[in-house]
């Protein structure tokens, strides 16, 4: 299985919902991103995870919440977004930490309304 | 200096002519490199990439790059463009100075022609 997936593939939500973002991969890979990417712009590392724990994160708000519960996992939880934050999130996925290729999810599409 | 830089944001082909999209990069150190596809709303995809092996670098779909560090480039060719190849495409370097970040050129939007 060389695949990430993401769900949902698209969200809407207010600015004072609670949602999340997930994110899997069953590659055996150690090191998991989210990135954020606007409209024809590339795309933005937000955090990084290195065997289940934050490596990195790049100066991202705190209404933006990222967790690993396993080492398959990545999830995002977002709460009081502004409509600004609406963009295509990312997730990827690469054997080590920033090492080599990653493998890129088909996104979450998110709307604040 | 910008890390990434992809010359024209917009190229436009005709169906079988040869596709060329400049990428060149500042690295002090060797730099890894990747070409990436993003066709609209979907992710991104690896089309190839350079590790310090073979300059030249055969990707899928029929397109490669070759690493020349005398230019500090890693320009993507394909010999003859397909109405599929239309999408975005992303230039991308990873080195140690970047803290091993994957950093993005901006863009380029293939156009082909019919």
């Amino acid at each position: 299985d060389t695949e990430v997936t993401q769900t949902p593939k698209h969200l809407v939500m207010g600015m004072t919902n609670k949602k999340s973002l997930k994110c899997e991969q069953h590659m055996g890979h150690r090191a998991m991103y989210w990135y954020k990417q606007k409209a024809k712009k590339p795309p933005e590392l937000m955090f990084v995870y290195s065997y289940e724990k934050l490596s990195i994160n790049e100066s991202v708000p705190s209404r933006f919440s990222p967790e690993c519960p396993n080492s398959s996992l990545l999830n995002l939880h977002l709460h009081a977004l502004q409509p600004e934050d609406s963009a295509l999130y990312l997730c990827a996925s690469s054997q080590g930490l920033l090492l080599g290729e990653q493998f890129f999810g088909p996104g979450t599409r998110l709307t604040v309304l | 200096a910008q890390s990434v830089t992809q010359l024209g944001s917009h190229v436009s082909v005709s169906e079988g002519a040869l596709v060329l999209l400049r990428c060149n990069y500042s690295s002090s150190v060797p730099p890894y490199l990747f070409w990436y596809v993003q066709y609209p709303n979907q992710g991104l995809q690896l089309l190839l990439k350079y590790t310090s092996a073979a300059t030249l670098v055969k990707g899928i779909n029929g397109f490669e790059a070759e690493f020349k560090k005398s230019e500090t480039s890693f320009h993507l060719t394909k010999p003859s463009a397909h109405m599929s190849d239309a999408a975005e495409y992303f230039c991308a370097v990873s080195a140690s100075e970047y803290g091993n970040k994957l950093v993005f050129g901006a863009g380029t939007i293939l156009r082909v022609k019919s």
